[in-house]
């Protein structure tokens, strides 16, 4: 089993979609989650850390479900420029630096 | 813009080359790190320097040496490559002491083995 996975996709949605990215990671000691955002051919950047209790941030929502170890992304009214690879990221166990990258979901948004 | 630069963007190099990456963070962090993206694949941490001291090393083969002579640089040495590492190079920076370890990363160095 993967350390994090992730549905590769692509998903395409329409302007205005609200889409969702789904996440399952294998070790059940991991502290610290994230998503980041990477556009093609450039660098990820953090898009948000998830804490327990869930978080939002303007359009986004993450949520973190330690019990089934899976972690979730919510993208409201998307945006063209939301067109992206999200990627999952979690620590390993018992290494705040280590982190585990998933592959990534890619998204399209269509006008 | 992240803070964090890399050069050169883009490097070609033959299996017999030597050549070096270089890393530069203007964040203040302590702690900086390699990872190499290949195509259709996670990215996969290389090195971990922690106060410049180099504190994790993922079974990385020899032919890549890494330097961290202080907290705002990082360098990776390249020698003798095989054209399987040709990849995507990403540096990035964290500030230890935090459980939620964001990391920033620089734009990367394509690589290409020949």
């Amino acid at each position: 089993r993967k350390e994090v996975e992730q549905d590769p996709g692509p998903f395409n949605v329409p302007e205005g979609a609200t889409v969702a990215f789904n996440c399952t990671y294998s070790n059940s000691a991991s502290q610290s989650f994230f998503w980041y955002r990477q556009d093609c051919r450039k660098e990820p950047k953090l898009l948000m850390s998830v804490y327990s209790s869930g978080n939002e941030d303007g359009r986004f929502t993450a949520q973190l479900n330690r019990a089934s170890q899976y972690i979730s992304l919510l993208i409201r009214d998307s945006k063209l420029s939301d067109s992206a690879t999200y990627l999952c990221v979690v620590n390993r166990e018992g290494s705040a630096r280590q982190l585990t990258f998933g592959s990534g979901t890619q998204l399209t948004v269509l006008p | 813009e992240t803070g964090v630069t890399q050069t050169p963007r883009h490097l070609v190099m033959g299996m017999t080359n030597k050549k070096s990456l270089k890393c530069e963070q203007h964040l203040g962090h302590n702690a900086m790190y390699w990872y190499k993206q290949s195509a259709k694949k996670p990215l996969e941490l290389m090195f971990v320097y922690s106060l410049e001291e180099r504190v994790e090393n993922n079974s990385v083969p020899s032919r890549f040496s890494p330097e961290c002579p202080n907290s705002s640089h990082l360098f990776l040495h390249l020698h003798t490559l095989q054209p399987e590492d040709s990849a995507l190079y990403l540096c990035a920076s964290s500030q230890e002491e935090q459980v939620y370890n964001e990391q920033f990363f620089g734009p990367g160095t394509r690589l290409t083995v020949l």
